[in-house]
């Protein structure tokens, strides 16, 4: 079946560092693929979305390429801040307005 | 902005009992979800709802739940007898039928917890 698969944290960074955090996905057809962050004690949030191959989402200083030769959506900041401290799910969805897959999620931890 | 709100936002109840989430969906929305977060696991899909009946459910969506948009503003998620592996924490999520966006809202869960 369809899945999600990213890499695990917990990702300890210091400010202004280079963050990539991989997503892979199995699935049949042609997906969407989002990113959603989560914030200490919040819900989900859309960071970016990619609905068809190539498609470059971008959002807050992160992006991630839709690549369906390697089914990857890898997501990546140049320079992140404390505030960027959080949990990232790399998500699918092969039906409009279906259900969202994610994958376990990585927590990403900066510090100053 | 608009939001998507859940009430309550810490629920603790015994095993056995029914709980009710609620949740109060984007207005103008008309594709709703609930979702499950285990504490250290994925975040899982439970249902779908469009246009007042279930679109899709998970394995984990047997008997013992339920949903229901009782007066068009909210929408609930009802386990009729919990059990001890209940306890996670559950999302709210709305979409609206625009066809580029297709962006589901999340609300800032219910955190559930059988004793």
């Amino acid at each position: 079946g369809d899945s999600v698969t990213q890499m695990e944290g917990p990702v300890t960074l210091s400010e202004e560092a280079f963050l990539t955090i991989n997503c892979t996905y199995t699935a049949t057809g042609y997906p969407s693929l989002f990113w959603y962050v989560q914030y200490p004690g919040e819900g989900l949030q859309l960071l970016l979305k990619a609905t068809k191959a190539d498609d470059k989402g971008s959002n807050k200083g992160f992006e991630a390429t839709y690549r369906k030769e390697t089914t990857s959506f890898h997501l990546e900041k140049g320079s992140v801040q404390v505030s960027d401290s959080a949990v990232y799910f790399c998500a699918l969805q092969t039906d409009s307005w279906g259900k969202l897959q994610f994958g376990a999620g990585t927590q990403v931890v900066v510090t100053p | 902005e608009p939001e998507v709100t859940q009430t309550p936002s810490h629920q603790v109840t015994q095993m056995g009992q029914e709980v009710i989430l609620r949740c109060v969906p984007i207005s103008n929305h008309l594709y709703f979800y609930w979702y499950r977060q285990i504490l250290g696991q994925k975040v899982e899909f439970l249902v779908s709802f469009y246009n007042n009946e279930i679109s899709e459910k998970s394995e984990i969506f047997d008997d013992q739940f339920s949903v229901e948009r009782p007066d068009g503003s909210n929408f609930t998620l009802k386990i009729r007898s919990t059990k001890l592996e209940d306890s996670a924490m559950y999302f709210c999520a709305s979409s609206d039928r625009d066809r580029v966006r297709k962006e589901q809202f999340f609300g800032p869960g219910t955190r559930l917890t059988v004793l």
